[in-house]
């Protein structure tokens, strides 16, 4: 089915520890985003892209790196874990409307849940 | 940057009861405000969206006013039923353009939960 797909689900890892987050979609959309999701504090964005081989910062950016290598793809790294970085990661893709700006709708993936002890 | 403020984080209901959840924005160059609902276990679905030349829209028991004026944003739900119970988010695009990917940035969502 056509959608979002986010790896791994789950993963446990210790401070100092590094990984990539992986984000396919096969929706041919050109804008693609990482979300944190933290209790009481609602979605809030990573980094996000615009097309292939484009990034960006988004609101809380540090301790992350993101590529988009192809246009299906966006990874989220972290270089050295900290456990301020559990957290449940969600990543997006969306296609602009053509009718204003900011007027996309975004299709997310099912979630990564990351725990940093 | 645009900051979105929603209210309440939690609200229960008995079922058939009407919910309301509020939202304001901080940028008045904002124009399109989506609400987002997310069930255990799954990734936010967008349930509604209005953009900043309508004031009301409304979806068979849902609607979404806005007062641009004010800068808040309401989602109304009516006639509530059990499967209604699920974080709801609400959404600001704030001044980006194309060049800004469209991103949203999101309340603090709310947990509802309809009591059969």
């Amino acid at each position: 089915n056509a959608g979002v797909t986010q790896t791994p689900k789950f993963r446990v890892l210790k401070t100092g520890q590094s990984m990539t987050l992986l984000c396919a979609q096969d929706m041919n959309h050109e804008y693609m985003y990482w979300y944190r999701q933290d209790p009481g504090m609602g979605l809030r964005l990573i980094h996000y892209s615009v097309g292939e081989g484009t990034t960006a910062k988004g609101e809380v950016p540090d301790g992350y790196n993101v590529s988009r290598l192809k246009k299906q793809n966006f990874l989220l790294g972290l270089e050295s874990a900290a456990p301020s970085q559990t957290s449940v990661y969600f990543c997006a893709s969306s296609y602009p409307t053509g009718q204003g700006s900011g007027a996309n709708v975004l299709t997310f993936g099912a979630g990564s849940r990351l725990t940093v002890l | 940057g645009e900051n979105v403020e929603q209210h309440p984080s939690t609200l229960s209901v008995q079922e058939g009861d009407s919910a309301v959840i509020k939202c304001t924005y901080s940028d008045s160059a904002s124009n399109y405000f989506p609400w987002y609902k997310q069930e255990l276990g799954k990734g936010p679905q967008l349930i509604i969206d209005i953009r900043s030349n309508v004031g009301e829209k409304k979806d068979q028991r849902i609607a979404v006013t806005l007062n641009k004026t004010a800068k808040h944003f309401s989602l109304h739900i009516t006639e509530t039923q059990p499967e209604d119970s699920a974080v709801y988010f609400c959404a600001a695009s704030g001044s980006g353009g194309y060049n800004q990917g469209g991103k949203l940035i999101f309340g603090q969502g709310t947990e509802l939960s309809v009591k059969p």
